[in-house]
């Protein structure tokens, strides 16, 4: 099966740094999709991004499809931004998203 | 308003009980999921339903059974609870288009088998 592998494991920042998260997956996949885990638990939805670039406020993500792989970028990070983030792709007519093993991110004051 | 709700939010039971998990979306969404978290965060789906029809089974034990009495609800029963169903479950739902699938995701039951 696909796998998709996100790196750096863990990370961790002070308030108001940028960091740059990397997603790397196996397969040429039709929907990407960047999620947060926030520390209570709550998965949230952070970009559908199968190609391209989106921006989003402090969040901005690129993924380049044909050399697969999709970066993450939080700018100004706020102790807010804290939990894990996850990648997650679908290969072409699965209709199943295969998740990443994650990016544990903590931002101290 | 809640897009995707569970419940229970957690759940406690002993080995062998038989426990059901609800989740209801109000957005509309055609298919929905089920996903188990483990205890270092993997993310595996288990189930997916679109429009009350089952499009995904990922090998999962048959004492895990999926029901969707309509296209806004879909239900986990577990039968004869063993230990390694101790996880988060999330159900999650989308409307799959020619350019979105964002998943949207419920708050997760935490299920802790003893």
């Amino acid at each position: 099966g696909i796998q998709v592998e996100q790196s750096p494991p863990d990370l961790i920042l002070q308030e108001g740094a940028n960091s740059t998260l990397r997603c790397n997956f196996s397969d040429s996949v039709n929907n990407l999709q960047w999620f947060h885990q926030n520390p209570w638990g709550q998965l949230i939805n952070l970009f559908y991004i199968p190609s391209g670039t989106k921006q989003n406020g402090r969040l901005s993500a690129t993924t380049v499809a044909t050399e697969r792989y999709s970066l993450l970028y939080i700018s100004s990070s706020q102790t807010t931004d804290s939990g894990v983030y996850f990648c997650a792709v679908e290969r072409w007519n699965t209709d199943k998203l295969i998740f990443g093993t994650g990016t544990r991110l903590q931002v101290f004051p | 308003d809640t897009a995707v709700s569970q419940t229970p939010k957690y759940l406690v039971t002993q080995m062998g009980n038989d426990k059901s998990i609800k989740c209801e979306q109000n957005l509309g969404h055609d298919t929905m999921y089920w996903y188990k978290q483990d205890s270092k965060k993997f993310l595996k789906i288990m189930f997916s339903y679109n429009n009350k029809e089952l499009i995904i089974n990922e090998t999962v034990p048959n004492r895990f059974s999926p029901k969707s009495p309509d296209k806004a609800h879909l239900n986990l029963h577990i039968n004869s609870l063993e230990l390694g169903d101790s996880a988060v479950y999330f159900c999650a739902s989308s409307q799959i288009g020619p350019s979105t699938d964002t998943q949207y995701f419920g708050p997760g039951t935490r299920l802790t088998v003893l």
